[in-house]
């Protein structure tokens, strides 16, 4: 079972500073086997980035993903008001398809 | 567009079965793709449950394995999840979700989430 550590649990930061996320594996994954997802209070989670980079359609390009083999990191560029979430890692190369334990974005 | 509803009790007494089914709108349930699904406890993060392919190919998070079943029902074009014995620690908002085929590269993501459904197991 691959083990998805986020980091770091809580990021507080005020609206057009850069988030920079990081997910970390306890093995090697393909970098087509890792996604983010954001999630906000009562919804379900939205796909953001697929296969470590690809953004999903609708994401605006201020969000990014780069990593390989055991570190992952989605950065957002300029944080927006409606990026204030919880964003999730998840590898999808093997079974359990397991997700990282969130990292919490909040305003300053 | 592909849309997925989550239906199914709310409540279910300790001991009991949890049952939930996902209805596929938008598309057809027998494509390339693995059919998902996803729990959050209340105040937690997401935990994968399973999957199942259309064929009836399952995968289960070991975690569950020897109380969960996930089949599909080609005919109503859903699938379904069923957690035996269930405890205070399954209470949860469930989600189902589309685990889309890549082609060029032959993996799976989840592209598409239900709403998600509440279920809370209490006497």
């Amino acid at each position: 079972e691959i083990v998805l550590t986020q980091s770091p649990g809580t990021l507080s930061l005020s609206p057009g500073e850069r988030a920079t996320l990081s997910c970390r594996a306890s093995q090697s994954i393909s970098s087509f086997y890792l996604a983010w997802f954001q999630q906000k209070p009562g919804q379900a989670p939205r796909l953001l980035i697929y296969a470590t980079s690809s953004r999903a359609t609708g994401i605006p390009d201020r969000f990014s993903g780069s990593g390989s083999g055991t570190d992952f990191t989605l950065t957002i560029s300029r944080l927006e008001p409606e990026d204030f979430a919880v964003y999730y890692c998840q590898q999808y190369g093997d079974s359990p398809r397991m997700f990282g334990q969130g990292t919490k974005v909040e305003i300053k | 567009q592909v849309q997925l509803q989550e239906s199914g009790p709310g409540l279910v007494k300790p001991s009991g079965t949890l049952s939930l089914t996902c209805a596929v709108s938008g598309g057809s349930i027998s494509t390339s793709n693995w059919w998902t699904w996803v729990r959050q406890p209340p105040g937690k993060g997401l935990e994968w449950v399973g999957e199942i392919y259309h064929i009836g190919s399952t995968n289960y998070n070991p975690s569950l394995k020897s109380r969960v079943t996930i089949s599909v029902d080609k005919s109503k074009n859903q699938f379904s999840l069923q957690l035996n014995s269930v405890t205070a620690a399954d209470t949860a908002v469930y989600y189902c979700a589309r685990s889309l085929l890549e082609p060029s590269y032959y993996y799976y993501y989840i592209d598409v989430w239900g709403k998600g459904t509440t279920v809370t197991v209490s006497s």
